[in-house]
């Protein structure tokens, strides 16, 4: 039990164009989803926190408006890298937990998304 | 802001050596711990979380050991096999996030 998935797991996309990445937990209810993303050889960097049907809190120096996350059911979050850019090239990493407060967070496999 | 710190950052040995990876936090009110593993270009893996009241975990050839006042853990793998080349993720868990270190890239020669 508890898996997460991740859609698409590998996106190539040309510079000013949007990409939506889907996070989805296959056989459990997340109340809350979690974005990170990891440059090569560097640590997960927690991006933003999202709760079902409420706005994502995003972590110091993310931009809200590049990184539009949508958490509209207790399944799906998405995150869309809006006009993208070769810097935005990185992997992007979700992850879910049933509750708000301290129970376990289940990871998706990964997104890698690369930017021309 | 909680810094996590794993050294080494690369670690190679010959197959049947124990590991010790080692891991440091700066800000000690931690919830948990955890290990995770990581392959390339894949997500990760829980291989073992310990709660702040622990003092360790043990899971088959795996012991973490965890020593919160002074803002340290070590993960222990006995008798290294090959199959457990990958990079070891180190993250801790306060104000309802985790913060991760860097991981330590581990090969076993065989």
């Amino acid at each position: 039990g508890a898996v997460v998935s991740q859609h698409p797991s590998r996106v190539i996309c040309k510079s000013g164009t949007s990409v939506k990445i889907e996070c989805r937990s296959l056989d459990f209810q997340a109340t809350t989803m979690f974005w990170y993303r990891q440059f090569p050889k560097q640590s997960l960097m927690l991006m933003a926190t999202s709760n079902e049907g409420s706005k994502a809190t995003y972590e110091q120096g993310v931009e809200k408006d590049k990184f539009l996350i949508n958490h509209a059911s207790l399944t799906l979050s998405t995150l869309t890298v809006t006009s993208a850019h070769p810097e935005d090239s990185s992997f992007y990493i979700c992850s879910a937990r049933r509750d708000r407060g301290r129970d376990t967070q289940y990871f998706g496999p990964g997104t890698r998304l690369t930017v021309l | 802001k909680q810094e996590v710190t794993q050294i080494p950052a690369a670690l190679s040995v010959p197959e049947g050596e124990n590991l010790v990876l080692n891991c440091s936090f700066t800000d000690s009110a931690i919830y948990n711990l955890q290990w995770f593993r990581q392959d390339p270009g894949k997500g990760l893996t829980s291989l073992l979380l310990i709660q702040s009241s622990q003092r360790e975990q043990t899971s088959g050839r795996l012991n973490a050991s965890l020593d919160k006042s002074s803002g340290r853990s070590t993960l222990y793998i006995a008798a290294s096999q090959p199959g457990d080349s990958a990079t070891y993720l180190c993250a801790v868990e306060d104000d309802y996030k985790l913060s991760f270190g860097a991981g330590t890239t581990v090969t076993v020669r065989a």
